[in-house]
């Protein structure tokens, strides 16, 4: 059964980027498309944005100016880089994967990693 | 971007009561909604999807019906570990974008 683990800072500071590791263990990191959504009490559950494991990515518009998402398959990571961070970026982090159900259609998330806080203070 | 508006926004109910929770979208979606359970301090779990296909391992108290832009997930008999909160998720096209959800209590 595959899982997901994130990890990362819990604190960042206003201005800073803030860089969380999703780590894939038991399937395959491969054919799938991945994603990070955050949930934080203002907004509610928000879709970041998807990276294949060939490294194709799709970034949600509203934060596609500060987002990368990148996949190293050798360690089995997803990364997440969001730059100029904001107390409106405070919230828990997840990562989850597409279920592939409705190829080409992408969107079901079937498997989510537990999240990680992330809180943005001086 | 297209609105996923939910009502209500919360509610009682008794168990064994059949629950309606409503989403609608701001623009036609066809059948691409899926509805996810979160249950207090656990990870969203996808219930339904196609509006009315049922992930597997759910539940059969649980059904979904709509198309277009009105779409509702019913529970036909409460349980009390049915007490959630129940987001309702467009992916027709990105960006997915969820409803604010609507937490249901015994």
């Amino acid at each position: 059964q595959v899982q997901l683990q994130e990890s990362g800072p819990g604190l960042v500071k206003p201005s800073e980027t803030l860089s969380l590791t999703c780590s894939v263990s038991g399937g395959s990191i491969s054919s799938y498309y991945w994603s990070w959504i955050r949930q934080s009490p203002g907004k509610g559950l928000e879709w970041i944005g998807y990276i294949y494991y060939s490294g194709a990515t799709n970034y949600n518009p509203s934060l596609k100016s500060r987002v990368t998402i990148s996949v190293d398959t050798s360690k089995r990571e997803i990364t997440l880089k969001l730059n100029s961070m904001t107390a409106a970026d405070t919230g828990v982090y997840y990562c989850a994967r597409d279920s592939g159900k409705t190829y080409p259609l992408l969107g079901l998330l079937d498997v989510w990693g537990k999240g990680t806080t992330v809180i943005v203070s001086s | 971007d297209i609105q996923m508006t939910q009502s209500p926004s919360s509610l009682s109910a008794s168990v064994g009561d059949r629950v309606t929770i409503t989403c609608r979208a701001s623009q036609g979606i066809s059948n691409f909604l899926a509805w996810y359970q979160q249950k207090p301090g656990k990870v969203p779990k996808l219930l339904i999807y196609g509006a009315s296909i049922l992930q597997s391992g759910v539940p059969s108290r649980f059904s979904g019906s709509g198309s277009g832009t009105d779409f509702t997930l019913t529970i036909s008999s409460l349980q009390a570990e049915d007490v959630a909160t129940y987001y309702c998720q467009k992916y027709n096209s990105a960006p997915w974008t969820f409803g604010q959800g609507t937490k249901v209590e015994i």
